[in-house]
């Protein structure tokens, strides 16, 4: 089974400030991960997708994350927070194991809050 | 279209209702999903259709719900005799070929309330 835990449901920063999102997964095969915003009343936004190759991953935004495979982490980090990055960001892993669906398994989403 | 595109955007219904929720997948796009956010449960996959494949209906939660996608296009989920457990946001994507790694583009949801 995959699954993927974030830690800290909220995440409260100062503009200017850094933004760190944590995201660990579990997985049994290699796994693609993702990362989504959602804006209050919209859908969901792809801000970054890690499969292969570098694990550094550079998103929109500005954000950027890191797959690390020995702490099974891939937590999202921005160098200066902005107002407009107010939102609910959620971590994902596609689904490996029951045909290649693309269906994706979310974590519980953090929101994260941004103070002038 | 220029994105996913889900109506109503907002519905009420009584309890015991059925209601259809409809989501038009962006111009092209082959795979579509549905899936439901809710206070209690996070983001749950629903179920998945690949062009003129058998669907995978595997996350669905009761037989009160099916899904139909006519023409490899738009998509409708529905509802049977709704209950209160069911008020959440549904939210459909589609992606161009499906797949793991692939980007789905999200609609902007369906805000179902069941009274």
């Amino acid at each position: 089974a995959q699954s993927v835990t974030q830690l800290g449901s909220h995440v409260s920063v100062s503009e200017g400030a850094l933004v760190l999102l944590r995201c660990n997964y579990s997985s049994s095969v290699p796994p693609y991960l993702f990362w989504y915003v959602q804006y209050p009343n919209q859908g969901l936004q792809l801000l970054l997708k890690y499969t292969t190759g570098a694990t550094l991953v550079k998103g929109i935004n500005g954000f950027e994350a890191e797959f690390k495979k020995s702490e099974t982490s891939f937590h999202l980090t921005k160098p200066s927070a902005h107002m407009s990055d107010a939102a609910e960001y959620f971590c994902a892993v596609s689904e490996a194991f029951s045909g290649n669906t693309g269906k994706l398994i979310f974590g519980q989403g953090t929101t994260l809050q941004v103070k002038p | 279209g220029a994105g996913v595109s889900q109506s109503p955007s907002n519905k009420v219904t009584e309890k015991g209702k059925d209601v259809e929720l409809r989501c038009d997948p962006i111009s092209g796009h082959t795979a579509l999903y549905w899936y439901r956010q809710s206070l209690g449960q996070g983001l749950e996959f629903l179920i998945y259709f690949q062009g003129n494949s058998a669907p995978d209906k595997s996350g669905l939660p009761s037989d009160r719900f099916s899904a139909e996608r006519t023409g490899g296009s738009v998509s409708t989920l529905t509802i049977q005799r709704t209950q209160q457990e069911d008020s959440a946001v549904y939210l459909c994507a589609s992606s161009l070929l499906g797949g793991r790694g692939t980007e789905a583009f999200f609609g902007q949801g369906t805000r179902l309330t069941v009274v």
